[in-house]
């Protein structure tokens, strides 16, 4: 079967580093996805990854090995805003999103 | 609008009965998405169409039906809710179906079942 694995739930400080890890298991691979989802919001898209390494996109980066079904998304400078779910999403062979059950992040002063 | 509506926001539903849950995108976006999100569960994939006029079956397709009239409108119907179907609902689309294109999300529609 497919399988996304991903911690349910992470604490930081504000102005900290934190790192969310994302494990999967998937039939074929077009890509891995980044969403961050506010409470009673939307998710909406943080990052794509295809090949493996490190992208950056300003305090946020994301991470991938597709060798040991692996990614990370480093979020740097924690800010309270931060504090929401993040969730990461594999594009199986027929291009379907398998979606991990996401990571709160709760960011503490 | 910008982006994707989705109505209603929220509603309370007796089961038995029959509900649309509407979507609408202004992107132009030839394929859409709709993905149900339960507590502790991923976002599970409903229907989807790749493009006006078609449509195919998701992960958990069972007592939902969806349509695509046109290229902006994909309103999904549950024929006789249960309790089950309590959930936040999620319309999404993308610019072309089965790419690596990014898929945009509606605000979403909680609905109570009871």
């Amino acid at each position: 079967g497919q399988n996304i694995d991903q911690p349910t739930e992470m604490t930081a400080t504000e102005g900290a580093i934190v790192q969310i890890n994302c494990t999967y298991q998937t039939s074929g691979f077009n890509g891995l996805f980044w969403y961050q989802q506010h409470a009673g919001e939307a998710p909406t898209f943080l990052s794509y990854n295809v090949l493996d390494g490190l992208e950056e996109k300003g305090r946020f980066s994301s991470f991938l090995s597709r060798s040991k079904g692996y990614s990370y998304l480093l979020l740097k400078e924690l800010q309270m805003k931060d504090s929401a779910s993040y969730l990461c999403a594999v594009l199986d062979s027929n291009y379907q999103l398998i979606w991990g059950a996401g990571t709160k992040l709760i960011i503490k002063p | 609008i910008a982006g994707i509506t989705q109505a209603p926001t929220s509603q309370i539903l007796a089961a038995g009965r029959r509900m649309t849950l509407r979507c609408t995108q202004d992107m132009r976006h030839n394929a859409m998405y709709w993905y149900r999100q339960d507590l502790g569960l991923g976002l599970r994939l409903i229907h989807y169409s790749n493009t006006a006029g078609t449509t195919g079956k998701g992960e958990v397709p069972d007592g939902y039906s969806v349509s695509r009239a046109n290229t902006d409108d994909f309103p999904l119907t549950l024929a006789s809710a249960v309790p089950s179907q309590t959930s936040v609902y999620f319309c999404a689309s993308s610019e072309l179906a089965d790419s690596t294109d990014t898929q945009y999300f509606g605000p979403g529609t909680r609905l109570t079942v009871l």
